[in-house]
């Protein structure tokens, strides 16, 4: 089946500007995760959902970030307000439940001029 | 927190051996798993131990000691396709979340 997709696979926004992420995980997966990796760096965990609820948020960096999901499938990553320290690659993960292997989308690469 | 140690970069021949390791507080995780990420690409699943001890999948083998926080990845033959990122992971007890390390880059040389 279709893996872990993600979308736009590349923005460019003018500091300032709201974006929108998406990520359309594995069928059947019922948690999903976000992950920030900066040029060179490891992955910075951002929130993750097991269905619908976010039982852990703790990783997102400012009340300018937010994420939702709906259905128990699509998740949209939100950065209100985009500064050029959000520029990194966005990846997605899927899981069959929490703590199993995750598989990984292609990631989004933002870009904040 | 729970802090993840690993070496920056690795560089080895083809055809040798690599261990590549990782470290993390004894506080640490339930179990520990290696990702492989080629540059440019997502992270792909490599292994997972959740006990003691070593287990070996093909050229990759991985060992983990909870007690001691530690952990190694181990490259068997290696092919110049090997060359990449490996990143090593944890979930901090009581999360469902993974904590993941700075990750290895690894060169392999003809």
């Amino acid at each position: 089946g279709a893996g872990v997709s993600q979308s736009p696979s590349n923005k460019v926004t003018e500091k300032g500007k709201d974006v929108e992420l998406r990520c359309d995980p594995i069928s059947g997966h019922t948690a999903l995760y976000w992950y920030r990796q900066s040029l060179g760096q490891g992955l910075e965990f951002l929130i993750y959902f097991q269905g619908n609820s976010a039982p852990d948020k703790s990783g997102l960096p400012s009340d300018r970030f937010s994420a939702e999901r709906t259905g128990g499938s699509v998740s949209t990553l939100t950065i209100q307000r985009t500064q050029q320290e959000d520029s990194a690659v966005y990846l997605c993960a899927s899981s069959t439940d929490s703590l199993n292997t995750q598989y990984f989308g292609p990631g989004t690469r933002l870009t904040v001029l | 927190g729970q802090n993840i140690d690993q070496p920056t970069e690795m560089t080895a021949t083809e055809g040798a051996i690599v261990q590549i390791n990782c470290t993390y507080q004894t506080s640490g995780f339930n179990g520990l798993f290696w990702y492989q990420q080629h540059a440019g690409e997502a992270p792909t699943f490599l292994s997972y131990n959740v006990l003691d001890g070593l287990e070996e999948k093909g050229r990759f083998s991985s060992f983990l000691s909870r007690s001691k926080g530690y952990s190694y990845l181990l490259l068997k033959e290696l092919q110049m396709k090997d060359s990449a990122s490996y990143l090593c992971a944890g979930p901090p007890p009581g999360t469902d979340k993974l904590i993941f390390g700075t990750g290895t880059r690894l060169q392999v040389f003809p």
